[in-house]
């Protein structure tokens, strides 16, 4: 059974922080993603990697970075956290071969910026 | 600029009915398209797919059809069930290359007992 799973499902942080999301795929794909989801506003591509130490700007990348160090592994890192990042974050992994697009997703962060 | 959204965003249907989930897309060069479904407290969760060279497709209960001249993308549920409720998005793929989804709003789907 496939999975993909996120370190935390709610977190509370102070503006000026610095926070870590962090997401982890058992499947071996390639490629990982990171959104994040506002009500009327679906999901936004913030980062996406298709290989190990690399990434590619989604959306919205503004504010914040990402790390891919290893293959099932994908970091969301918020250098300086403000109350506009307040969101729901949610990551997915996809195979890079076989005719799949499927995105698979994790259960979601609840990220809360006081 | 290019983007997916839905007409309605919300939808309630009575328990047995069908329910018919809208979504209008704006990019003609857009080859791949994806329904999610997302229940409370979960990740989206693929429902089912449709390439652009196809203007139909089923799987169990479900049903996607492709308008490519009017870019407009429905799902179809057929007897819908309580653990339908739930927020379903279409998905397109900017790129063709799978790695580049623009994702609609959403429409909440409750089905009344």
């Amino acid at each position: 059974d496939v999975k993909v799973t996120q370190s935390s499902r709610y977190l509370v942080k102070r503006t000026g922080e610095k926070v870590f999301l962090e997401c982890v795929q058992d499947m071996d794909h390639e490629n990982m993603f990171w959104y994040r989801q506002d009500p009327g506003l679906g999901l936004r591509l913030i980062y996406f990697s298709y290989d190990v130490k690399m990434k590619e700007k989604g959306d919205i990348p503004e504010g914040y970075s990402v790390s891919r160090e290893k293959k099932e592994r994908f970091s969301l890192i918020l250098e300086s956290a403000s109350t506009n990042q307040t969101s729901m974050y949610l990551c997915a992994s996809r195979a890079s071969s076989g005719g799949v697009n499927e995105q698979f997703f994790g259960p979601g962060t609840r990220l809360t910026v006081l | 600029g290019e983007s997916v959204g839905l007409h309605l965003p919300t939808l309630s249907v009575q328990e047995g009915d069908n329910s018919i989930i809208n979504c209008a897309y704006s990019n003609s060069a857009s080859d791949y398209f994806i329904w999610y479904k997302q229940e409370s407290g979960k990740g989206p969760q693929f429902i089912i797919d449709i390439r652009s060279n196809m203007d139909k497709r089923q799987g169990q209960r479900v049903t996607v059809l492709l308008n490519k001249t009017v870019k407009h993308l429905s799902l179809q549920i057929a007897a819908t069930q309580p653990g339908d409720s739930a927020v379903y998005f279409c998905a397109e793929d900017r790129d063709n290359y799978g790695q580049n989804f623009v994702f609609g709003p959403g429409t909440r789907l409750s089905v009344l007992p």
